[in-house]
């Protein structure tokens, strides 16, 4: 089955720096990753999704990439406000029951 | 709000109890999907229903586990004799089924406590 490793587990920046979270996934079958931010005590929420046919995509300031040769995708938050504080996870999905598998989350904290 | 509800938000049981948790999904939304999420990592799949239809199940869902969606639109997940090593929040998404809308939805989730 699909097995996706992300990284960093944690991330503190700066208020108005750049984070960056990458993500490898093991099933080349696999063609639509969303990336997913998650506040405490709640469920995660859709942020940004891609296609395995885009190799990017941007919403303000959320951006992602893909490259599907190597089997990795990154998100990128630019100019990082306090709110932007919470676990991100990434995911792909595969399969013909839509079944996402998860990342194992990044915590990142905007320092004001 | 993404418009799916779980109930309830917490649930506090002893071992060997069975719990039963509900969810409902977003009216016009025939997949439906439930995912258990341990503290510090991501969610894990459970089990997948189109329409009442349920179409796949972990392996995680051992045979103390049981969901059903008898209409089509709200799904229940029951535990029985529950293990301490169920605590865990219980979380509910649901999607279309159209061709290609891949978006999943998610709830607030059920935090099981198994004391």
């Amino acid at each position: 089955g699909e097995n996706v490793e992300q990284h960093p587990s944690t991330l503190s920046v700066q208020e108005g720096d750049s984070a960056v979270i990458k993500c490898t996934y093991s099933d080349s079958a696999s063609n639509y990753f969303p990336w997913y931010k998650q506040e405490l005590g709640k469920g995660p929420q859709l942020i940004i999704d891609i296609r395995s046919n885009v190799g990017e995509k941007k919403d303000q300031r959320i951006a992602v990439t893909l490259n599907k040769t190597a089997k990795h995708f990154s998100l990128h938050i630019t100019e990082t406000q306090p709110e932007d504080s919470a676990v991100y996870f990434c995911a792909a999905l595969s399969g013909g029951y839509q079944k996402v598998t998860f990342g194992t989350g990044t915590k990142l904290q905007v320092i004001p | 709000d993404t418009g799916v509800s779980q109930d309830p938000r917490h649930k506090i049981t002893k071992r060997g109890q069975n719990v039963t948790f509900r969810c409902d999904p977003i009216s016009e939304h025939n997949r439906l999907y439930w995912y258990r999420q341990t503290l510090g990592q991501g969610p894990e799949f459970l089990t997948y229903f189109q329409n009442e239809a349920q179409l796949e199940k972990s392996r995680l869902l051992s045979d103390r586990f049981s969901a059903e969606r008898p209409k089509g639109s709200f799904s229940t997940l029951e535990i029985q004799r529950t293990e301490q090593g169920d605590s865990a929040m219980y979380l509910c998404a649901s999607s279309l089924g159209l061709a290609n809308y891949n978006e999943q939805f998610f709830g607030p989730g059920t935090r099981l406590t198994v004391l």
